[in-house]
């Protein structure tokens, strides 16, 4: 089955820019959505389809894709940011499942 | 405003079964899919199970094949998901999720909106 490999945690400092990557075996063709999660509450969709925000989520969040690594970016990083996320997408090279990495806790220090 | 409202989450022993539901309201929600996905204590997500809008097309993952089964019933706008021969393994926060778009062989559609989720507890 597909593997999603996510950092287990990313540290940054308010203000600046936090990258949290996702990789798997040519995940470039593939869509990646992205999750945010803080404790205690359920998942919020921040980026689509690799790079497309729902509405409500601010600008400061962005997504790239390419090869075997996608990228979640969280610009001008601030404490409300602090949370997991995760990267997911559809696997249907053996049977069809949606996959979820194992999440990025980011700190903001 | 789209709200999702699981229910049917307790403390089962192992072998035993539980049904948990999930109330949508806010959107038609015959014309779209809807998931389920678990969180174990402390750990990351899960996918659990997917259904068409229709009911006619369902997915499980395959830590659950064979044990759950997914349904809906769009007259209640409500979703299920029977879960027998629990395990301790699937002690776990299960959140109900709809899908932005119907899937297909070559796409799976992110999770815009999820329930709060409701705690399945499998212990002696």
């Amino acid at each position: 089955s597909y593997v999603l490999t996510q950092p287990p945690s990313v540290s940054v400092a308010p203000g600046q820019t936090a990258r949290i990557t996702c990789g798997g075996n040519n995940i470039g063709s593939k869509s990646v959505h992205w999750y945010q999660q803080k404790p205690g509450q359920a998942p919020v969709l921040v980026v689509y389809d690799d790079s497309d925000r729902p509405s409500g989520i601010p600008e400061r969040f962005s997504g790239s894709n390419s090869g075997n690594t996608a990228t979640l970016t969280i610009s001008r990083v601030e404490a409300g940011d602090e949370a997991d996320y995760y990267c997911q997408v559809w696997d249907s090279s053996s049977d069809h499942h949606w996959v979820f990495g194992g999440g990025t806790k980011l700190t903001v220090l | 405003e789209v709200q999702l409202l699981e229910s049917g989450g307790g403390l089962v022993q192992p072998g035993g079964s539980l049904r948990l539901s999930c109330a949508a309201s806010g959107f038609t929600f015959s014309s779209y899919a809807m998931s389920w996905v678990r969180q174990a204590p402390g750990k990351g997500l899960e996918w659990v199970s997917a259904i068409s809008g229709s009911g006619g097309s369902t997915y499980y993952a395959d830590s659950v094949k064979g044990r759950f089964t997914i349904s809906r019933d769009n007259s209640k706008n409500t979703l299920y998901l029977q879960m027998n021969s629990l395990r301790a393994e699937d002690t776990a926060v299960y959140y109900c999720a709809k899908l932005t778009d119907t899937y297909s062989s070559s796409y799976g559609p992110p999770f815009d909106y999820w329930g709060q989720g409701t705690l399945v507890t499998v212990s002696s």
